[in-house]
């Protein structure tokens, strides 16, 4: 199947600091991306939708100030979580589509711990 | 509101049982996943259906969309089949996900 690869897997970072992370589709194009969020022991949550060369969409809830996402190629999406708190550790997955398709394809995801 | 709902929670099994998981949804869907998830958080996709039955090695999914319902079966468990399986409906452009089944399998 189609692999999506996500990057860092893990990253420790200071309260107030920005942390980047990847989401790269490596053998098609994904159109849409995904971004989620998932606490301990609980489902994943939609954080956004991301369309690839327009703003992302994000539900409600979601500071899209806080979470900076940009989808500027065809196989790259990037989420950026800003000014990060304590609060904001989490796991974070992505998901890739491919246009017509309802495939879903999950990158590993990354463990975010701010301290 | 789009729901969905598994049963069980937690499954705890002895290697070599039959398996079922099972996901209920409240409104009609374009496709159900079944999806894979172990400790470390990868997820993997086992499964789209939206209708009928699928199988792949020891792992069987079946629909029923008159009713809302799928079940995903293991058949000849392991315990590397320890895991939480996820059940997703796509509603739309949007995956609503189960709150997961917890399983292990104990050798």
């Amino acid at each position: 199947g189609a692999v999506v690869s996500q990057h860092p897997s893990r990253v420790i970072c200071k309260s107030g600091t920005s942390v980047k992370i990847e989401c790269r589709s490596l053998d098609f194009q994904a159109t849409t991306m995904f971004w989620y969020r998932q606490f301990p022991k609980k489902s994943l949550m939609l954080m956004a939708t991301s369309n690839e060369g327009s703003k992302a969409t994000y539900e409600q809830g979601v500071e899209k100030d806080k979470f900076l996402i940009n989808h500027a190629s065809l196989t790259l999406s990037t989420l950026t979580v800003t000014s990060a708190h304590p609060e904001d550790s989490s796991f974070y997955i992505c998901s890739a589509r491919v246009l017509g398709s309802a495939e879903a394809f999950f990158g590993q995801g990354t463990r975010l711990t701010v301290v | 509101k789009n729901e969905v709902e598994q049963s069980p929670q937690n499954l705890t099994a002895q290697e070599g049982e039959f398996i079922t998981i099972n996901c209920s949804y409240s409104v009609g869907i374009s496709a159900l996943h079944w999806l894979q998830q172990h400790p470390g958080g990868g997820i993997v996709s086992l499964f789209m259906l939206s209708s009928g039955k699928k199988k792949h090695g020891r792992l069987i999914a079946t629909i029923n969309i008159q009713e809302k319902h799928s079940s995903l079966h293991i058949t000849a468990s392991h315990p590397r089949d320890s895991a939480v399986y996820i059940c997703a409906v796509r509603f739309g452009n949007k995956l609503v996900f189960g709150a997961g089944t917890i399983l292990r399998v104990k050798s």
